[in-house]
């Protein structure tokens, strides 16, 4: 069954910690994203990959990092440099930039 | 800094309507334009993409448009059902720079019986 998964689906970070959220995809996609979404709001994209150990920011790349040693796999880390980390956090992947994208069922992070 | 607006904000309608969800966009150097429903606390789920070269592409009950001169892109419920209720997003992708999707912030659409 092909498809996208983040892990955990629930996530409560203490001020200071840093906190990374999982992103495993089976579609043999070359590119695979990362968006936060807040309330009322567009989803706004952190940091994107195109390829295997190359990653390229977003528009709220701050406070965020990423990497992506394996093709399948495109973990965030959520820093506590990132001042207003609560949010639900959503990650995508297409088979290159800019083709249909699909999404996995989100992670969402709340600040104790 | 391409801007995408979704009117209405919220819809509400009953069972059996047609519908038309609208989405604007300022820059008209779109590669392509995706559509989404979101249902609560959920991931996003693809419905249509429409190429910059098309004008419309269906499935099943529902058909997008886009006119890319207008900077608009139209997404038609057929029949609606209260199986339809969601938020539905729209996203368009630049055709040149940096890849960045610029999304709108929905519809939330309610179809009740």
């Amino acid at each position: 069954d092909g498809g996208i998964t983040q892990s955990p689906k629930y996530l409560f970070r203490k001020e200071g910690q840093n906190v990374t959220l999982s992103c495993e995809q089976n579609l043999n996609h070359d590119a695979m994203y990362w968006y936060r979404q807040d309330p009322g709001q567009g989803l706004r994209l952190i940091y994107y990959s195109q390829i295997v150990n190359d990653f390229q920011k977003g528009d709220i790349a701050e406070g965020y990092s990423v990497s992506r040693e394996k093709k399948e796999s495109f973990p965030l880390t959520v820093t506590s440099a990132q001042k207003n980390p609560t949010a639900f956090y959503l990650c995508a992947s297409s088979q290159r930039e800019r083709d249909e994208q699909f999404f996995g069922p989100g992670t969402r992070l709340t600040v104790l | 800094k391409q801007e995408v607006t979704q009117i209405p904000a919220a819809l509400s309608v009953p069972e059996g309507e047609n519908l038309v969800l609208n989405c604007s966009f300022t820059d008209s150097a779109i590669y392509n334009l995706q559509w989404f429903r979101q249902d609560p606390g959920k991931g996003l789920t693809s419905l249509l993409l429409i190429q910059s070269s098309q004008r419309e592409q269906t499935s099943g009950r529902l058909n997008a448009s886009l006119d890319k001169s207008s900077g608009r892109s139209t997404l038609y419920i057929a029949a609606s059902q209260p199986g339809d209720s969601a938020t539905y997003l729209c996203a368009a992708n630049p055709s040149g720079g940096s890849y960045i999707p610029t999304f709108g912030r929905g519809t939330s659409l309610i179809v009740h019986p």
